[in-house]
């Protein structure tokens, strides 16, 4: 089975721009979740999201926003990118969104904001 | 609420010596806990998970992990540490009753010398 695949792997953007990252969770997965890592902040949950819905929500201002498509698969964009924004944005699915089963996660995204 | 905290920031270990890697927990009801590990540029892996049952749980790459409820810990543990073994560590935490969204602790880099 494929793992958690995130597109592009690299991304370099000016402030001010807007940016969409891609999640392709494992097959037959309905959870997908969204997190920020930075060295200073550790890992920041960031949404949520199950069968299309979006279950919970982090503390992160309105720029930063997600959805799901009936495949499962998961987009997050940011708007307005400021320079703290630079990090790499992780995504994890789990087949049923219970609190026992561990997330699978994918490489990333590292977005840097110039 | 449920946290997690990770006392040490950088666990350094020699090679062949048995390492231990700390958690320690605090929630409402009865904890899920999980080992996660991260090596550069690539994203979380799932390593064990304690839900219910025996105090010592194996994982994966010789890993184990023992649950103390008294203490509300969770430490990671290996025998025989392995250069290989270096990455970052994350504990998480979940609250039986409580929200899907696990709590990660800030993680500890595990350094291990030849």
């Amino acid at each position: 089975k494929a793992g958690v695949t995130q597109t592009p792997r690299y991304l370099i953007k000016t402030r001010g721009q807007q940016v969409t990252l891609s999640c392709s969770p494992i097959s037959g997965h309905r959870s997908v979740s969204w997190y920020q890592q930075t060295p200073g902040q550790g890992l920041q949950f960031l949404f949520e999201y199950f069968s299309e819905t979006q279950r919970n929500k982090g503390n992160f201002p309105g720029r930063f926003s997600g959805r799901q498509f009936s495949n499962s698969r998961s987009e997050m964009n940011v708007s307005t990118l400021e320079l703290g924004d630079s990090a790499l944005y992780l995504c994890a699915s789990s087949p049923d969104g219970q609190v026992v089963t561990p997330l699978h996660f994918g490489n990333g995204t590292r977005l840097t904001v110039t | 609420a449920q946290s997690v905290a990770q006392p040490e920031d950088q666990v350094n270990v020699a090679e062949g010596n048995p390492l231990t890697v700390k958690c320690t927990y605090s929630v409402s009801g009865n904890p899920y806990l999980f080992w996660y590990v991260q090596y550069p540029n690539r994203g979380l892996q799932f390593l064990l998970k304690y839900i219910t049952g025996d105090n010592l749980v194996k994982g994966s790459y010789g890993f184990e992990a023992e649950f103390n409820k008294s203490q509300t810990s969770f430490h990671l543990k290996k025998p025989s540490a392995l250069v290989s073994d270096s990455a970052l560590y994350f504990c998480a935490v979940r609250d039986e009753g409580g929200s899907y969204i696990p709590t990660f602790g800030r993680g500890t880099s595990l350094i291990v010398h030849p």
